[in-house]
């Protein structure tokens, strides 16, 4: 079955400190990974999808993931993170084949350490 | 930069009424999605539509219906609201070649 897991629901990370959050993906067709941002009552915003090439892709707000298709894998990570990255991460799948219906995980919540 | 825009921010509606959530984005994309998002839930997806006139059901149509009749508007109909429909909606568009989602601002619904 096509699925995405963010193992976990919450990160909490002081200010200042790297960051990496985790997506596994199981999916049958050549898969298009994308990540999501969600600041508390917002809609979500795109960061940085991966669709081929340079498999460590770079985002807005300083992020950037790595996918790694040995192990079905798509980190997103950030070098310094800063109290304004306090938020909910999705990560997500799709293909064209699928016309990019897009399959989500159920989120990681940052929280940030002043 | 496309713009989702949804209608409503906050909404307050009671038991039985029929509602209607509007969702309109100003970039030509084909498809357009609805989803629910509640806590420890993610989100799930309720109906979507890759052109006019067209819809398909997502995970958890029922008690739900849309309409488009126009390419840039989506609208999401609660028949007759019932309380477990208390929920974010969160309305998404996207051009079939690129893939990735622009959502609205998400509309907060609680049925009392």
């Amino acid at each position: 079955a096509q699925s995405v897991t963010q193992p976990d629901i919450h990160i909490t990370v002081s200010e200042g400190a790297s960051l990496e959050l985790r997506c596994n993906y199981s999916y049958g067709a050549t898969p298009y990974l994308f990540w999501y941002v969600q600041s508390p009552g917002q809609g979500l915003q795109l960061l940085l999808k991966y669709f081929s090439g340079d498999t460590l892709v770079q985002g807005i707000k300083g992020f950037e993931a790595e996918f790694k298709r040995s192990q079905s894998s798509f980190n997103l990570r950030k070098p310094s993170v800063h109290w304004s990255d306090a938020a909910e991460y999705f990560c997500a799948v799709g293909s064209l084949d699928s016309n990019y219906q897009l399959i989500w995980g159920a989120g990681t919540k940052l929280i940030i350490k002043p | 930069d496309v713009k989702v825009t949804q209608s409503s921010r906050y909404l307050v509606k009671r038991t039985g009424e029929k509602v209607f959530l509007e969702c309109v984005q100003d970039m030509d994309h084909e498809n357009m999605f609805w989803y629910r998002q509640d806590p420890g839930l993610g989100l799930r997806l309720i109906y979507f539509s890759y052109d006019v006139k067209m819809k398909e059901k997502g995970d958890i149509p029922e008690g739900y219906s849309v309409s488009r009749e126009k390419k840039e508007r989506f609208s999401l109909i609660l028949e007759s609201a019932s309380t477990n429909q208390t929920s974010m909606y969160l309305c998404a568009s996207s051009l079939s070649t690129n893939g990735g989602y622009t959502f609205g601002s998400g509309t907060r619904l609680t049925v009392v």
